[in-house]
C-alpha cells in the first residue's frame, strides 16, 4: 500500500521561509496526483491552502505557494508568521481513484 | 458565502448505523466531486470516500469499504455518508470537503461505544 510521506516536524524563524514536502513511498508525485495542502490548528477544522498543486484557496495570502519540487509536492511559506504555527497535511489522488493523506507536519515558528 | 454544514453525528453502539449529512450553501454541489474525511481523537486526517459530480462513481478507503456508502442529492444540495456495522475505530470527527475550491465543513463527531 502506498504511503504519503511528510516531515513529522519542522521549525522556522519568524520572517523566514520554509518548504514542506509531500512524497510517495513508491514513485514520484506529479500534477496528476492533484496535491493539495491543508492547515489545521488544534481544535479547529482544517483549512485548505492550496489545491491542484498550486491553486491558492480563496482568501489565502500569496506567501503560501505550492509546487512540484523534484519527485515531491511542496508547500512553501515565505515570511513566516507566528500564527502559521499549525499542522499541515497534504493529500494526493492515486490511480486507484482513492486519495491518501500524509501523516502531517507540525510546524513551529520560533 | 460558501458553507458546508455537517450533521447526524452522535453516540452509537458497535454494530450500529448512522447517516451523516453535509448541506452545502453558496455554491451548487452538482458541479463538484465531494469527499468525506475523518479524524480520530489526537490523530491525523484520513480520507474516507469520494463521489463524483452526478453520483455515478464512488471510491472508498479499504477500512470502510463495504460498510459505508457515500451518496448525494444535488437537488437538495446535500452530501451523505451512510455508515453501517460501526466499530470503535470509526470514532472520529467526520468532515465533508470540496477539494477543488478548498472548502471544509466544521465536522460532526461520531462516537462508537457501548
Amino acid at each position: 500500500q502506498t504511503v504519503v510521506t511528510q516531515e513529522p516536524s519542522f521549525s522556522v524563524s519568524p520572517g523566514g521561509t520554509v518548504t514542506l514536502t509531500c512524497g510517495l513511498s513508491s514513485g514520484s508525485v506529479s500534477t496528476s496526483n492533484y496535491p493539495s495542502w491543508h492547515q489545521q490548528t488544534p481544535g479547529q477544522a482544517p483549512r485548505t491552502l492550496i489545491y491542484s498543486t498550486n491553486t491558492r484557496s480563496s482568501g489565502v495570502p500569496d506567501r503560501f505557494s505550492g509546487s512540484i519540487l523534484g519527485n515531491k509536492a511542496a508547500l512553501t511559506i515565505t515570511g513566516a508568521q507566528a500564527d502559521d504555527e499549525s499542522d499541515y497535511y497534504c493529500v494526493l489522488f492515486m490511480s486507484t481513484g482513492r486519495w491518501v493523506f500524509g501523516g502531517g507536519t507540525k510546524l513551529t515558528v520560533l | 458565502e460558501v458553507q458546508l454544514v455537517e450533521s447526524g453525528g452522535g453516540l452509537v453502539q458497535p454494530g450500529g448505523s448512522l447517516r451523516l449529512s453535509c448541506a452545502a450553501s453558496g455554491f451548487s454541489l452538482s458541479g463538484y466531486y465531494m469527499h468525506w474525511v475523518r479524524q480520530a481523537p489526537g490523530k491525523g486526517l484520513v480520507w474516507v470516500s469520494r463521489i463524483n459530480s452526478d453520483g455515478s462513481s464512488t471510491n472508498y478507503a479499504d477500512s470502510v469499504k463495504g460498510r459505508f456508502t457515500i451518496s448525494r442529492d444535488n437537488a437538495k444540495n446535500t452530501l451523505y455518508l451512510h455508515m453501517n456495522s460501526l466499530r470503535a475505530e470509526d470514532t472520529a470527527v467526520y468532515y465533508c470537503l470540496r477539494i477543488n475550491g478548498g472548502d471544509w465543513g466544521q465536522g460532526t463527531l461520531v462516537t462508537v461505544s457501548s
